[in-house]
């Protein structure tokens, strides 16, 4: 069975800084792109970044570029987002979903969210 | 960026009877290499987003057939051929085309 478990949201000041992550278990994560995606509170969905199976490639929002980095650790089956500098509209909850490129498994499985608060 | 858009943007809906929700890219989602990455997503109260319709056409496993994708290009529809209770939420269209990947703003769907 796919499981994505999402980690690390919490409280931070502006400026301050959170290293999400994703567990995932049930298919060999080196064989997928992947994602992260937020919702704030009571919006729609937002695309936040994707990273290649390798991470030889990576892609973000301009909203987040120079301040978030995505990241995996494939033998660790997992994944991350280093968000530095944060604002508080980054307030979300932050979803892993599997795939990011242009295939069929792009978002077929999502986590179930960690939140974030970006407030003084 | 592509911007997706979605109409309507509420839908009161009747248990039994067919609804539909449009969704326009500002261009073309049709890729190189033959493909359109549109996606349809479902959002229940409370819950994570989950996949109902990949590339357009193609349901994902576990979907009811109730739900069916078509269009091509720059125009797309979701339709439920007859809605029932539990299809209550917010349904989403994506875009994976063209970087950055985006999503239309949402189709509430409700009870009438």
């Amino acid at each position: 069975e796919v499981q994505l478990v999402e980690s690390g949201g919490g409280l931070v000041q502006p400026g301050g800084s959170l290293r999400l992550s994703c567990a995932v278990s049930g298919f060999t994560l080196g064989s997928y792109w992947m994602s992260w995606v937020r919702q704030a509170p009571g919006k729609g969905l937002e695309w936040v970044a994707n990273i290649k199976e390798g991470g030889s490639e990576k892609y973000y929002v301009d909203s987040v570029k120079g301040r978030f980095t995505i990241s995996r650790d494939n033998a660790k089956n997992s994944l991350y987002l280093q968000m530095n500098t944060l604002r508080v509209e980054d307030t979300a909850v932050y979803y892993c979903a599997r795939g990011g490129g242009r295939d069929v498994y792009t978002s077929d499985y999502w986590g179930q969210g960690t939140l974030v608060t970006v407030s003084s | 960026d592509v911007v997706m858009t979605q109409s309507p943007l509420s839908l009161p809906v009747t248990l039994g009877q067919p609804a539909s929700i449009s969704c326009r890219s500002s261009q073309s989602l049709v890729y190189s290499d033959g493909n359109t990455y549109l996606n349809w997503f479902q959002q229940r109260p409370g819950q994570s987003p989950r996949r109902l319709i990949y590339k357009v056409s193609n349901r994902d496993s576990g979907v009811p057939d109730r739900f069916s994708g078509s269009g091509s290009g720059t125009d797309f529809t979701l339709k439920i051929s007859r809605v029932e209770a539990e299809d209550v939420g917010v349904y989403y269209c994506m875009q994976h085309t063209h970087w950055p990947f985006t999503f239309g703003p949402g189709t509430k769907v409700d009870m009438k």
